[in-house]
């Protein structure tokens, strides 16, 4: 069974940059793609981009400026880094497999990201 | 972007009931819809996926249809544990989208 776990600070000054790694459990990182999606409290998801198992990666043009997805492979971990961060970034983080026509089948539990100072 | 439309928003039904939330796209996903179960500070879980094909484990009450801009999401018989928010999701283009949301509530 694939586990994914997010893991983070759950809380970032504004203007600063907010990192997170999702570890994976339970199954190969290959051939997969990876994806980061957000939802702020009480709203919607927002798909952040995603990173194949080559390293080749697609990012949602609206953050597409603040935002690099990278994989290590060797420790079956993908990590989100989101520049520039303001109160419009707080939400929950997940990280997820899926990605490129292909559905979401496994999501993480979900960190909080907090934009304060 | 392609624009994912769900109606109803808010859904009030009973044990037993039979509903059905349709979600919109704004251009042709032609098949590539999946439908997402969440419950409060949970993770969404996929329900559907390809508009119509059943995930592994999730129960036959639970069913998808459409294609093109129309698709729908059917439970036929609730459950108490079924009442939470359904999510539909397109990935006909590299940039998802998701639905606003149908929160299922308890009549």
């Amino acid at each position: 069974q694939v586990q994914l776990q997010e893991s983070g600070p759950g809380l970032v000054k504004p203007s600063e940059t907010l990192s997170l790694t999702c570890t994976v459990s339970g199954g190969s990182v290959s051939p997969y793609y990876w994806s980061w999606i957000r939802q702020p409290p009480g709203k919607g998801l927002e798909w952040i981009g995603y990173i194949f198992y080559t390293g080749s990666t697609k990012y949602n043009p609206s953050l597409q400026s603040r935002v690099t997805i990278s994989l290590d492979t060797s420790k079956s971990q993908f990590s989100l880094r989101l520049s520039s961060v303001t109160a419009a970034d707080t939400a929950v983080y997940y990280c997820a497999r899926g990605g490129s026509y292909s559905e979401i089948d496994y999501w993480g539990q979900g960190n909080l990201v907090t934009v304060s100072s | 972007d392609i624009q994912m439309t769900q109606s109803p928003s808010t859904l009030s039904a009973s044990v037993g009931d039979r509903v059905t939330i349709t979600c919109r796209a704004s251009q042709s996903i032609s098949g590539w819809l999946a439908w997402y179960q969440q419950k409060p500070g949970k993770a969404p879980k996929l329900l559907i996926y390809k508009a119509s094909y059943l995930q592994s484990g999730v129960p036959s009450r639970f069913s998808g249809s459409g294609s093109g801009t129309e698709f729908t999401l059917t439970i036929s018989s609730l459950q108490p544990d079924d009442f939470a928010t359904y999510y539909c999701q397109q990935y006909n283009s590299y940039l998802y989208t998701f639905g606003q949301g149908t929160k299922l509530e308890i009549k």
